[in-house]
């Protein structure tokens, strides 16, 4: 039963370019969700993906953007990078149709910004 | 807003010595409330968790946290550390809806 894997694990982008990433959710779960984790600090919410589309979203710019696909895996796109966008993103996936639901983590991607 | 405030960023034990991570989180509602580690160069993981029911959780390796709703805490525990167990402890919250806000993380070292 494979886990949530995420693609590339490493990425390295100059400023002003774009970025997708992506995740496939572990087996048997429908929902993922988008972190971003700068060194030193816990993950922050970036937004979650159900039925192929966007239902809760944290605190980001529109430069972050996503997608789900039918098969339920998930790309996270980041229009016109910044410095500070550099950071681990983290995807999870979980099951949408359950109130109380844990989440399981990719090994994540690790995004440098030049 | 909601937030999520982990006491130490950065915990040094013996072997065998107890552990105690504080959590304190800001929400009025119901919440539901987790602790994850991350040992080195391994994914998140989930230690621990609190819906509903006895507000003292027994998770995984046997690591506990209780709920303590009038003080907003969920403190984790461990009677007796092994070297094992150095790795990042983050404490998170849901409280409704689908996001979940992580605190900052306390790196817990092991002396052997």
């Amino acid at each position: 039963d494979a886990g949530v894997t995420q693609s590339p694990t490493h990425l390295i982008k100059t400023r002003g370019q774009q970025v997708t990433l992506r995740c496939s959710p572990k087996s048997g779960h429908d929902t993922v969700s988008w972190y971003q984790q700068a060194l030193g600090q816990g993950p922050q919410f970036i937004f979650q993906y159900y039925e192929e589309e966007e239902r809760q979203r944290g605190n980001f710019p529109d430069r972050f953007s996503g997608h789900q696909f039918p098969n339920y895996s998930s790309e996270l796109n980041v229009n016109a990078l910044l410095l500070g966008d550099s950071a681990l993103y983290l995807c999870a996936s979980s099951r949408g149709d359950r109130e109380n639901t844990e989440a399981f983590f990719g090994q994540g991607t690790r995004l440098t910004v030049v | 807003a909601q937030s999520v405030s982990q006491h130490n960023h950065h915990v040094i034990l013996s072997e065998a010595a107890s552990l105690e991570l504080g959590c304190n989180y800001s929400y009025g509602g119901t919440v539901n409330l987790f602790w994850y580690v991350q040992y080195p160069g391994q994914h998140l993981q989930l230690l621990l968790k609190y819906f509903s029911g006895d507000p003292l959780v027994k998770g995984i390796k046997g690591f506990e946290a209780e709920f303590i709703k009038s003080k907003f805490s969920f403190n984790l525990r461990k009677p007796s550390v092994q070297w094992s167990d150095t790795a990042e402890y983050f404490c998170a919250v849901n409280g409704g809806g689908f996001k979940t806000i992580f605190g900052a993380g306390t790196r817990l070292f092991v002396k052997a």
